[in-house]
């Protein structure tokens, strides 16, 4: 069995301010990480995932998210935010063995001017 | 290139009617995957096709629900006689192969409202 918790249900920075957006998952085997970010009325898109190797993952438009084995965690991180930025973010995971993914239930992120 | 698009972009219907939901994968791309996206249940796997396999349907929620894919490409998504609890947007995604490690890329998706 494998799924995803999302803690917050939205985050609200100041632009140029840190955006964190916590990510705690569970599987069986080794997992598969996704981030992905969805603006409204429009499909995922893709933004960063870890596999294997280094811990720290870059990603899209900035973002780069931190896998931590011990704390079963992958948070996204963007060290400056825009406005831009604002949309909801869903973290996902993939056990090694399986095929779909198990979502979060997503973040809402403002980021306020 | 061109990504995964999905057809149509909007649906509104009667409860009772059927509806089909149409999913054009990325080219060359053999795996394709429908999830379901409502208030209630967040995102939600429904279907995975891979090549010429038997399809996983183990995330279909009721037997008003089948899907197809037709010469390894564009799937229809089916539901017979639409229930109001069936509105949600279903996305579809594709990814190269089917592996655990590979992204899946995520059509618009289809906005069904059932009246």
């Amino acid at each position: 069995a494998q799924s995803v918790a999302q803690p917050e249900d939205q985050v609200n920075v100041a632009e140029g301010n840190p955006l964190t957006v916590k990510c705690t998952y569970s599987v069986s085997g080794n997992p598969y990480l996704f981030w992905y970010v969805q603006y409204p009325n429009r499909g995922l898109q893709f933004l960063l995932k870890y596999i294997t190797g280094d811990n720290l993952v870059k990603g899209s438009y900035g973002f780069e998210a931190e896998f931590n084995k011990s704390q079963t965690s992958f948070h996204l991180k963007k060290p400056s935010a825009l406005v831009s930025d604002s949309a909801l973010y869903f973290c996902a995971v993939r056990d090694e063995d399986d095929y779909k993914l198990s979502f979060g239930a997503g973040t809402t992120v403002t980021v306020r001017a | 290139g061109a990504g995964v698009s999905q057809s149509p972009s909007n649906k509104v219907t009667e409860k009772g009617k059927d509806v089909e939901l149409r999913c054009d994968p990325i080219s060359g791309h053999t795996a394709l995957y429908w999830y379901r996206q409502s208030l209630g249940q967040g995102l939600e796997f429904l279907i995975y096709f891979q090549g010429n396999s038997a399809p996983d349907k183990s995330g279909l929620p009721s037997d008003r629900f089948s899907a197809e894919r037709t010469g390894g490409s564009v799937s229809t998504l089916t539901i017979q006689r639409t229930q109001q609890e069936d509105s949600a947007v279903y996305l579809c995604a594709s990814s190269l192969i089917g592996l655990a490690r590979e992204t899946q890329y995520f059509g618009p998706g289809t906005r069904l409202l059932v009246l």
